[in-house]
């Protein structure tokens, strides 16, 4: 079965610092993986997704995925973080096919000016 | 245009009522789901419908009973409402091999 893994329940960075979210799965065969992001009483908005194999993945609003299939990680990052990047960030997995996604347990991302 | 759209946005109610939450897409997506969001924000799949079919019933209550009039809505009854209940729902939809759903904004349920 396919799972992921969000290590930190929390993040904090300071305003203009680089900034990463972290994530590791478990899959089998060739699965996708995505990044959402949730705004306090909102839904789930997409930022990226990756197709196993990309190493450097461009998304939404300056975010960025890396890659890294001998590690099993997908981490999320920004060069230069905002203080509205604030919010829920999931980190999912898909299998082949329209399948629903598997989601980790999310990480609170907190940007301090 | 709103992609995903949920009604109610807020659901308060009783124990042991009957509810439901509608939700319509204008993308044309074929498959729509439902995710529960606990109170820890953990998001787990509760129902995935294709083309109007039922594909994937997860470990559901059967007082859930999701239904698809057509393949651009998906509505969640809920029969004898628990306080277990109380959760956010989120309604969703997709297509293709590997893009990504496109998720409502929710529906807040409370029980009493």
């Amino acid at each position: 079965a396919q799972s992921v893994a969000q290590p930190e329940d929390q993040v904090n960075v300071a305003e203009g610092n680089p900034l990463t979210v972290k994530c590791t799965y478990s899959v089998s065969g060739n699965p996708y993986l995505f990044w959402y992001v949730q705004y306090p009483n909102r839904g789930l908005q997409f930022l990226l997704k990756c197709i196993t194999g990309d190493n450097l993945v461009k998304g939404s609003y300056g975010f960025e995925a890396e890659f890294n299939k001998s590690q099993t990680s997908f981490h999320l990052k920004k060069p230069s973080a905002l203080v509205s990047d604030s919010a829920l960030y999931f980190c999912a997995v898909r299998d082949t096919g329209n399948t629903p996604l598997v989601f980790g347990k999310g990480t609170r991302l907190s940007v301090i000016a | 245009d709103t992609a995903v759209s949920q009604t109610p946005k807020y659901l308060v109610t009783q124990m042991g009522n009957d509810k439901s939450i509608k939700c319509e897409q204008n993308l044309g997506h074929d498959t729509m789901y439902w995710y529960k969001q606990d109170s820890k924000k953990f998001l787990k799949i509760m129902f995935s419908y294709n083309n109007k079919e039922l594909i994937i019933n997860e470990t559901v209550p059967n007082r859930f009973s999701p239904k698809s009039p057509d393949k651009a809505h998906l509505n969640l009854h809920i029969n004898s409402l628990e306080l277990g209940d109380s959760a956010v729902y989120f309604c969703a939809s997709g297509t293709g091999e590997g893009q990504p759903q496109h998720f409502g904004d929710g529906t807040r349920l409370s029980i009493l």
